[in-house]
């Protein structure tokens, strides 16, 4: 089955500091990967759909100077969140695209302290 | 846009049926998918409907009307592990071979004794 990664799992920051997190799809490429952000009791929202060798799509209220994505592979994508701040803290959980499924990864914990 | 809605929760006897409803409004639509999410990890993948009827998995079906916009997703011979979030997925055409998922809130399903 196709398998994606993320690391870290999980990670506590200070408030201003940046926090890059890695997506691997480890079997399958991935021209497309998704980056999702899910808040404690809420659904999954999008923020942004990567594109192997092109800008990301971001979706609207995400700000794309603040979260910054990287998808320079048909097997990597990462997500940089940048100057983090508490409000910040979520669980950040990617997806990798192979035909018509989605494939995500275990997410990341993130805490800004 | 899409509008997706799902009960929030529900509660079931082990070994009993239970039904998670979804409906949805969207435009451009390329599938249903339904995802079983336990706290603190991601969505798993549960079932797939792009075509109206039933599909059926194990102890788990998942039914299609596009016409009315509706899914549902049943759950058979209930175990106390099939406690967790069920979320409701669409699928949307975003144009030029692009497409992405939008996640209903997810029902949390409690399973008891």
């Amino acid at each position: 089955g196709a398998v994606v990664s993320q690391h870290p799992s999980w990670v506590i920051c200070k408030s201003g500091t940046s926090v890059k997190i890695e997506c691997r799809s480890l079997d399958f490429q991935a021209t497309t990967m998704f980056w999702y952000r899910q808040f404690p009791k809420q659904s999954l929202m999008l923020m942004a759909t990567s594109n192997e060798g092109s800008k990301a799509t971001y979706e609207q209220g995400v700000e794309k100077d603040k979260f910054l994505i990287n998808h320079a592979s048909l097997t990597l994508s990462t997500l940089t969140v940048t100057s983090a701040h508490p409000e910040d803290s979520s669980f950040y959980i990617c997806s990798a695209r192979r035909n018509n499924e989605q494939f995500f990864g275990p997410g990341t914990r993130l805490t800004v302290l | 846009g899409q509008n997706i809605d799902q009960p929030t929760e529900m509660t079931a006897t082990e070994g009993a049926i239970v039904q998670i409803n979804c409906t949805y409004q969207t435009s451009g639509f390329n599938g249903l998918f339904w995802y079983q999410q336990h706290a603190g990890e991601a969505p798993t993948f549960l079932s797939y409907n792009v075509l109206d009827g039933l599909e059926e998995k194990g102890r788990f079906s998942s039914f299609l009307s596009r016409s009315k916009g509706y899914s549902y997703l049943l759950l058979k011979e209930l175990q106390m592990k099939d406690s967790a979030s069920y979320l409701c997925a669409v699928r949307d055409n975003t144009g030029a071979g692009s497409y992405q998922l939008t996640f209903g809130k997810g029902t949390k399903l409690s399973v008891i004794p």
